[in-house]
């Protein structure tokens, strides 16, 4: 059965204090593997879509990587608006769906 | 631009009622998804509409229904409601069918009683 595990459930962070969120998955035919921001009550944000092993993708204090059964998403030097819920989601097989994980639950402190 | 809309924002039901959720999707977006999201959990995958047609069923019970309007629009009917169906349910849109980075609504926030 097609998983996608998120680690940790949450996560507390000093102001500047960077840290990687982890994303595995076990999944037949992997097609992408994408990262969202989710603020509480508002639908996911669109971060980044990773392809294959070795490809890395960022955006301001962000970089996503991808390995052939995880990916991380580092953050670097965060502030206080970097706190949200980071899903991860995987596309796989023939079908068009998403498969999300949990997320993880990011709170920076000034 | 506007982004996918979802109506209504917020909503309660009484168990055994029915319910209809309703989205419009970016300007232009053929294709509508809808997914189930429980406080907690990450977002569940319930269908995916492409041109009126239904390309994709999730593991949902027979009550959860949709279809897509010629305007590309889309509903998501839920019957015989239970307090199991209260969660958060988002509608995504995409030009084609498979594409990056599907852009989703705020949700409609359901509660059943």
């Amino acid at each position: 059965e097609d998983q996608v595990t998120q680690s940790p459930e949450a996560l507390r962070l000093q102001e500047g204090e960077s840290s990687s969120l982890n994303c595995s998955y076990t999944v037949s035919g992997l097609r992408g593997l994408f990262w969202y921001r989710q603020d509480p009550g508002k639908g996911p944000e669109f971060l980044f879509t990773l392809y294959s092993a070795g490809e890395e993708k960022e955006k301001e204090r962000l970089k996503a990587t991808l390995t052939k059964k995880e990916s991380f998403l580092h953050i670097t030097a965060p502030k206080p608006e970097d706190s949200a819920t980071y899903l991860c989601a995987v596309q796989a097989g023939t079908g068009n769906q998403f498969y999300f994980g949990t997320g993880t639950s990011l709170t920076v402190i000034p | 631009d506007a982004g996918v809309t979802q109506s209504p924002t917020h909503l309660i039901k009484t168990r055994g009622q029915q319910v209809t959720l309703r989205c419009s999707p970016i300007s232009g977006h053929k294709s509508v998804s809808w997914y189930q999201q429980v406080l907690g959990q990450g977002p569940q995958f319930i269908f995916q509409y492409y041109e009126k047609e239904e390309r994709g069923r999730g593991n949902f019970p027979d009550r959860f229904s949709a279809r897509q309007f010629p305007n590309y629009s889309s509903e998501l009917n839920v019957n015989a409601l239970l307090l199991g169906d209260s969660a958060l349910y988002l509608c995504a849109s995409s030009l084609v069918v498979q594409q990056d980075g599907y852009t989703f609504g705020s949700g409609t926030r359901l509660t059943v009683v």
